[in-house]
Protein backbone atom coordinates (compact mmCIF):
# COMPACT_ATOMS: atom_id res chain seq x y z
CA UNK A 1 0.00 0.00 0.00
CA UNK A 2 1.30 3.28 -0.95
CA UNK A 3 -1.28 4.73 2.02
CA UNK A 4 -2.11 8.47 1.64
CA UNK A 5 0.06 10.25 -1.29
CA UNK A 6 -0.49 14.19 -1.96
CA UNK A 7 0.43 16.10 -5.15
CA UNK A 8 2.33 18.45 -5.96
CA UNK A 9 4.95 18.51 -3.16
CA UNK A 10 5.88 22.30 -3.72
CA UNK A 11 3.36 24.97 -5.35
CA UNK A 12 3.67 28.68 -5.77
CA UNK A 13 0.89 30.66 -6.16
CA UNK A 14 -0.10 34.18 -7.12
CA UNK A 15 -2.32 36.12 -5.62
CA UNK A 16 -5.77 35.41 -6.65
CA UNK A 17 -4.98 32.54 -8.57
CA UNK A 18 -6.53 28.84 -7.61
CA UNK A 19 -5.57 25.32 -7.82
CA UNK A 20 -6.47 22.13 -6.40
CA UNK A 21 -4.24 20.04 -4.31
CA UNK A 22 -4.91 16.31 -4.71
CA UNK A 23 -5.21 13.68 -1.95
CA UNK A 24 -5.78 9.89 -2.76
CA UNK A 25 -5.79 7.50 -0.05
CA UNK A 26 -5.57 3.21 -0.88
CA UNK A 27 -5.98 1.77 2.18
CA UNK A 28 -10.07 1.65 1.49
CA UNK A 29 -10.68 4.45 4.67
CA UNK A 30 -13.87 5.96 4.77
CA UNK A 31 -12.91 9.11 6.60
CA UNK A 32 -10.54 11.52 5.32
CA UNK A 33 -8.88 15.17 6.55
CA UNK A 34 -7.25 17.78 5.27
CA UNK A 35 -5.36 20.23 7.44
CA UNK A 36 -3.32 23.25 7.14
CA UNK A 37 -0.03 23.78 9.29
CA UNK A 38 1.43 27.47 9.85
CA UNK A 39 5.22 28.13 11.07
CA UNK A 40 5.67 27.11 14.33
CA UNK A 41 2.03 26.01 14.66
CA UNK A 42 0.45 22.38 15.39
CA UNK A 43 -2.02 21.62 12.71
CA UNK A 44 -5.44 23.24 12.03
CA UNK A 45 -8.78 20.73 10.69
CA UNK A 46 -9.97 22.53 7.34
CA UNK A 47 -12.44 20.16 5.98
CA UNK A 48 -12.98 16.21 6.49
CA UNK A 49 -15.38 13.74 4.82
CA UNK A 50 -17.11 10.52 6.58
CA UNK A 51 -17.76 9.05 2.71
CA UNK A 52 -18.10 9.61 -0.91
CA UNK A 53 -20.58 12.66 -0.91
CA UNK A 54 -20.62 13.63 2.52
CA UNK A 55 -18.71 16.77 3.40
CA UNK A 56 -18.50 19.35 6.19
CA UNK A 57 -16.41 22.14 7.62
CA UNK A 58 -13.18 21.78 10.35
CA UNK A 59 -12.06 24.80 12.30
CA UNK A 60 -10.63 27.16 9.25
CA UNK A 61 -12.37 26.33 6.26
CA UNK A 62 -12.78 29.92 4.86
CA UNK A 63 -11.57 30.07 1.40
CA UNK A 64 -11.37 26.48 0.78
CA UNK A 65 -13.59 24.34 -0.86
CA UNK A 66 -13.85 20.22 -1.19
CA UNK A 67 -15.49 17.42 -2.53
CA UNK A 68 -15.61 13.48 -2.31
CA UNK A 69 -16.67 11.86 -5.28
CA UNK A 70 -14.65 8.15 -4.37
CA UNK A 71 -13.50 6.88 -1.54
CA UNK A 72 -9.99 7.10 -2.82
CA UNK A 73 -10.01 10.60 -3.54
CA UNK A 74 -10.80 13.92 -1.63
CA UNK A 75 -9.12 17.25 -3.17
CA UNK A 76 -8.99 20.38 -1.64
CA UNK A 77 -9.55 23.89 -3.68
CA UNK A 78 -8.59 26.78 -3.39
CA UNK A 79 -10.36 29.39 -5.75
CA UNK A 80 -9.20 33.03 -4.98
CA UNK A 81 -5.00 32.18 -3.32
CA UNK A 82 -4.35 34.68 -0.82
CA UNK A 83 -1.17 35.71 1.20
CA UNK A 84 -2.95 34.13 4.53
CA UNK A 85 -3.29 30.59 2.64
CA UNK A 86 0.70 30.02 2.31
CA UNK A 87 0.90 26.75 5.00
CA UNK A 88 1.88 23.33 4.38
CA UNK A 89 -1.19 21.52 3.89
CA UNK A 90 -1.78 17.73 4.74
CA UNK A 91 -4.45 15.04 3.87
CA UNK A 92 -5.28 11.98 6.40
CA UNK A 93 -7.66 9.20 6.36
CA UNK A 94 -8.88 6.94 8.74
CA UNK A 95 -10.92 3.78 9.36
CA UNK A 96 -13.95 3.14 11.65
CA UNK A 97 -17.59 1.57 11.29
CA UNK A 98 -19.18 -1.36 12.36
CA UNK A 99 -17.11 -3.79 10.86
CA UNK A 100 -14.27 -2.65 13.33
CA UNK A 101 -11.09 -0.34 12.83
CA UNK A 102 -10.37 2.85 14.85
CA UNK A 103 -9.74 6.17 14.91
CA UNK A 104 -6.41 6.62 14.49
CA UNK A 105 -5.01 9.01 11.62
CA UNK A 106 -2.90 8.54 9.00
CA UNK A 107 -0.98 11.52 7.20
CA UNK A 108 0.67 11.98 3.76
CA UNK A 109 3.76 13.59 3.48
CA UNK A 110 2.28 17.40 3.01
CA UNK A 111 1.89 20.23 -0.03
CA UNK A 112 4.07 23.38 0.80
CA UNK A 113 1.99 26.06 -0.71
CA UNK A 114 3.41 29.88 -0.75
CA UNK A 115 1.00 32.55 -2.10
CA UNK A 116 2.87 36.02 -3.38
CA UNK B 1 -14.21 22.47 21.63
CA UNK B 2 -11.63 20.58 23.12
CA UNK B 3 -8.03 22.29 23.79
CA UNK B 4 -5.08 20.28 24.05
CA UNK B 5 -1.91 22.02 25.84
CA UNK B 6 1.45 20.32 25.59
CA UNK B 7 4.62 20.69 28.09
CA UNK B 8 7.37 21.74 27.51
CA UNK B 9 7.51 23.87 24.43
CA UNK B 10 11.28 23.06 24.51
CA UNK B 11 14.08 20.93 25.63
CA UNK B 12 17.65 20.34 24.81
CA UNK B 13 19.26 16.97 25.94
CA UNK B 14 22.59 15.40 25.90
CA UNK B 15 22.45 12.18 23.48
CA UNK B 16 21.44 9.45 25.91
CA UNK B 17 19.29 11.13 27.93
CA UNK B 18 16.05 10.18 28.98
CA UNK B 19 12.68 12.29 28.59
CA UNK B 20 9.07 12.76 29.64
CA UNK B 21 6.76 14.88 27.61
CA UNK B 22 3.21 15.79 28.73
CA UNK B 23 0.50 16.48 26.93
CA UNK B 24 -3.00 17.73 28.67
CA UNK B 25 -6.77 17.76 26.84
CA UNK B 26 -9.72 20.06 28.38
CA UNK B 27 -12.29 16.88 27.89
CA UNK B 28 -12.57 13.15 27.19
CA UNK B 29 -11.28 11.96 23.72
CA UNK B 30 -12.16 8.73 21.70
CA UNK B 31 -8.92 9.47 20.00
CA UNK B 32 -5.39 10.14 21.46
CA UNK B 33 -2.35 10.37 19.07
CA UNK B 34 1.40 11.04 19.52
CA UNK B 35 3.32 12.01 16.24
CA UNK B 36 6.97 13.20 15.66
CA UNK B 37 7.33 15.54 13.05
CA UNK B 38 10.87 14.95 11.36
CA UNK B 39 13.08 17.91 10.09
CA UNK B 40 11.82 17.61 6.71
CA UNK B 41 8.21 17.84 7.81
CA UNK B 42 7.05 14.06 7.59
CA UNK B 43 4.43 13.78 10.68
CA UNK B 44 5.36 10.04 11.76
CA UNK B 45 2.48 8.16 13.65
CA UNK B 46 4.22 7.11 17.10
CA UNK B 47 1.28 5.85 18.82
CA UNK B 48 -2.45 6.16 18.36
CA UNK B 49 -3.72 5.65 23.03
CA UNK B 50 -6.94 6.68 23.73
CA UNK B 51 -5.99 4.54 27.37
CA UNK B 52 -3.63 2.43 28.83
CA UNK B 53 0.04 1.93 28.11
CA UNK B 54 1.66 1.22 25.04
CA UNK B 55 6.02 0.75 24.07
CA UNK B 56 7.49 0.72 20.84
CA UNK B 57 11.68 0.39 21.67
CA UNK B 58 12.85 2.98 23.64
CA UNK B 59 9.50 4.93 23.03
CA UNK B 60 6.68 4.58 25.81
CA UNK B 61 3.25 6.48 26.06
CA UNK B 62 0.49 6.29 28.59
CA UNK B 63 -2.67 8.34 28.50
CA UNK B 64 -4.82 8.73 32.24
CA UNK B 65 -8.17 9.00 30.54
CA UNK B 66 -10.04 9.68 33.43
CA UNK B 67 -7.37 12.63 34.34
CA UNK B 68 -7.09 13.91 30.85
CA UNK B 69 -2.93 13.61 30.17
CA UNK B 70 -0.64 11.80 27.92
CA UNK B 71 2.74 11.21 28.87
CA UNK B 72 5.20 10.09 26.11
CA UNK B 73 8.73 8.77 27.42
CA UNK B 74 11.92 8.77 25.15
CA UNK B 75 15.09 6.99 26.91
CA UNK B 76 18.38 6.81 25.61
CA UNK B 77 17.97 9.82 23.27
CA UNK B 78 19.61 10.01 20.03
CA UNK B 79 20.15 12.45 17.35
CA UNK B 80 17.37 11.69 15.09
CA UNK B 81 15.01 11.82 18.00
CA UNK B 82 15.23 15.84 16.80
CA UNK B 83 12.46 17.34 15.83
CA UNK B 84 8.51 18.14 17.15
CA UNK B 85 6.56 15.98 18.94
CA UNK B 86 2.91 16.71 18.99
CA UNK B 87 -0.40 15.15 20.54
CA UNK B 88 -3.85 15.72 19.15
CA UNK B 89 -6.98 14.49 20.65
CA UNK B 90 -10.48 14.49 19.64
CA UNK B 91 -12.91 12.16 17.96
CA UNK B 92 -13.70 10.23 14.64
CA UNK B 93 -14.35 13.71 13.43
CA UNK B 94 -12.47 16.07 14.87
CA UNK B 95 -8.34 16.29 16.01
CA UNK B 96 -7.23 18.93 17.34
CA UNK B 97 -3.31 18.84 17.70
CA UNK B 98 -1.12 20.78 20.61
CA UNK B 99 1.43 23.35 19.62
CA UNK B 100 4.00 20.66 20.04
CA UNK B 101 7.43 20.22 22.02
CA UNK B 102 10.84 20.78 20.28
CA UNK B 103 13.10 18.34 21.68
CA UNK B 104 17.14 18.81 20.29
CA UNK B 105 19.17 15.96 20.85
CA UNK B 106 22.96 16.98 20.92
CA UNK B 107 25.69 14.62 20.41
Amino acid sequence: NAGVTQTPKFRILKIGQSMTLQCTQDMNHNYMYWYRQDPGMGLKLIYYSVGAGITDKGEVPNGYNVSRSTTEDFPLRLELAAPSQTSVYFCASSYFGRTGGSYEQYFGPGTRLTVT
Amino acid sequence: GIQVEQSPPDLILQEGANSTLRCNFSDSVNNLQWFHQNPWGQLINLFYIPSGTKQNGRLSATTVATERYSLLYISSSQTTDSGVYFCAGGGAQKLVFGQGTRLTINP
